[in-house]
């Protein structure tokens, strides 16, 4: 298998503009979550799914963010209006389960830059 | 106060060298996972436990639930261990240290 893919690997784009990350997990894997990294914050959960259904969106910083799973392979996190404060690194991981504390596998993460 | 505190913050090794890194929380978990990020910034998962001891190669984590405490250690340390190091405790929520970022001199 091909670990977890994220697309595209680098971001630059200008505030207010709409930006889209996409995730596909490894096959088979029944969770997928989506984390942002920040030297001021560190590693934080955004959000996760269950089975292409989110569990708990609770780490979503606010509206702007929204996260979608249309299917088991291919998921995406939508930033919409972009901020100069968005700018982190993305990563997207997934796990086997039973349970969202199982053994995650990580992908290389998407850098955005937001002007 | 942070639910998981990790020490130390930073930490440099001659190569060959005993290492220890530490982890404390505050929550109820149902695992605790020790995380190495490397330079590049690829992140990877070294350990996942709930009880006991995993040895993987030189890498060995422990954890006391009572005490709430975890240990990653690295026997005969290398200069490619040199990376981030980032416990992450899951449980109904997930918590995550601020990492311990190793260098490991030839």
């Amino acid at each position: 298998d091909a670990g977890v893919i994220q697309s595209p690997r680098h971001e630059v784009t200008e505030m207010g503009q709409e930006v889209t990350l996409r995730c596909k997990p490894i096959s088979g894997h029944d969770y997928l979550f989506w984390y942002r990294q920040t030297m001021m914050r560190g590693l934080e959960l955004l959000i996760y799914f269950n089975n292409n259904v989110p569990i708990d969106d609770s780490g979503m910083p606010e509206d702007r963010f929204s996260a979608k799973m249309p299917n088991a392979s291919f998921s995406t996190l939508k930033i919409q209006p972009s901020e100069p404060r968005d700018s982190a690194v993305y990563f997207c991981a997934s796990s086997l389960g039973p349970g969202p504390w199982e053994t995650q596998y990580f992908g290389p993460g998407t850098r955005l830059l937001v002007l | 106060k942070n639910e998981v505190e990790q020490s130390p913050q930073n930490l440099t090794a001659q190569e060959g060298e005993f290492i220890t890194i530490n982890c404390s929380y505050s929550v109820g978990i149902s695992a605790l996972h020790w995380l190495q990020q490397h330079p590049g910034g690829g992140i990877v998962s070294l350990f996942m436990l709930s009880s006991g001891k995993k040895k993987h190669g030189r890498l060995i984590a422990t954890i006391n639930i009572q005490e709430k405490h975890s240990s990653l250690h690295i026997t005969a340390s290398h200069p490619r261990d040199s990376a981030v190091y980032i416990c992450a405790a899951t449980g109904n929520q997930f918590y995550f240290g601020t990492g311990t970022s190793l260098t490991v001199i030839p």
